[in-house]
């Protein structure tokens, strides 16, 4: 079946480090890929997203490029700083009128000053 | 927009008790999802509506969850008699069909049995 499988966390990284969370997919057809964010106590938040291979999603400085021959969309930012200290979600969905989300088991990013 | 809006955002109550979780959708969207999320498993997806239809519960964990849709505004994931291990948060979703295959959260119910 469908699904996505993220790096194992807890990531923990100094401010202005450079940052990778590994996700792959595993998908019958040409899902879109999406990262969600999850800070403390709050929901879930869409970061980013691309709908089709070679797309580059990018938001706050963090991006991911959905490569389809490596089955990957992994998500990377430059410079973290503690205000990025958060779970990380990686999640598929097809599109049409039938949307349904699978994630990653998500990962904890710990940002220290 | 106001996003997605749930309440309670935290309850405990205790085992045996019936819980109810509210959840109003973004206006104009036609999927509303409702997921579950603990330490142990993650985040599961229990229960989505279409048109205010359910079209798959294979997630709802046991005939102690239901949930319904009265109409495009409203739902309820109810829990009875509610147990110690269906503590967790709740989070409910909601999608526009054609608007771009981004769904929304809300902040989430956060649920604690003793």
């Amino acid at each position: 079946g469908d699904s996505v499988t993220q790096m194992e966390g807890p990531v923990t990284l100094s401010e202005e480090a450079f940052l990778t969370i590994n996700c792959t997919y595993t998908a019958t057809g040409y899902p879109s890929l999406f990262w969600y964010v999850q800070y403390p106590g709050e929901g879930l938040q869409l970061l980013l997203k691309a709908t089709k291979a070679d797309d580059k999603g990018s938001n706050k400085g963090f991006e991911a490029t959905y490569r389809k021959e490596t089955t990957s969309f992994h998500l990377e930012k430059g410079s973290v700083q503690v205000s990025d200290s958060a779970v990380y979600f990686c999640a598929l969905a097809f599109s049409g009128g039938y949307n349904k989300l699978i994630f990653g088991a998500g990962t904890r990013l710990a940002v220290h000053p | 927009d106001a996003g997605v809006i749930q309440s309670p955002r935290h309850e405990v109550t205790e085992m045996g008790q019936e819980v109810t979780l509210r959840c109003k959708p973004i206006s104009g969207h036609d999927y509303l999802f409702w997921y579950r999320q603990t330490m142990m498993r993650g985040l599961e997806l229990l229960i989505y509506f279409n048109n205010n239809v359910p079209i798959d519960d294979s997630g709802m964990p046991e005939d102690r969850f239901s949930a319904k849709m009265p109409n495009a505004s409203f739902s309820t994931l109810k829990i009875q008699p509610s147990e110690p291990r269906d503590s967790a948060v709740y989070f409910c979703a909601s999608y526009r069909s054609g608007g771009g295959n981004t769904i929304y959260f809300g902040e989430g119910s956060w649920l604690t049995v003793v």
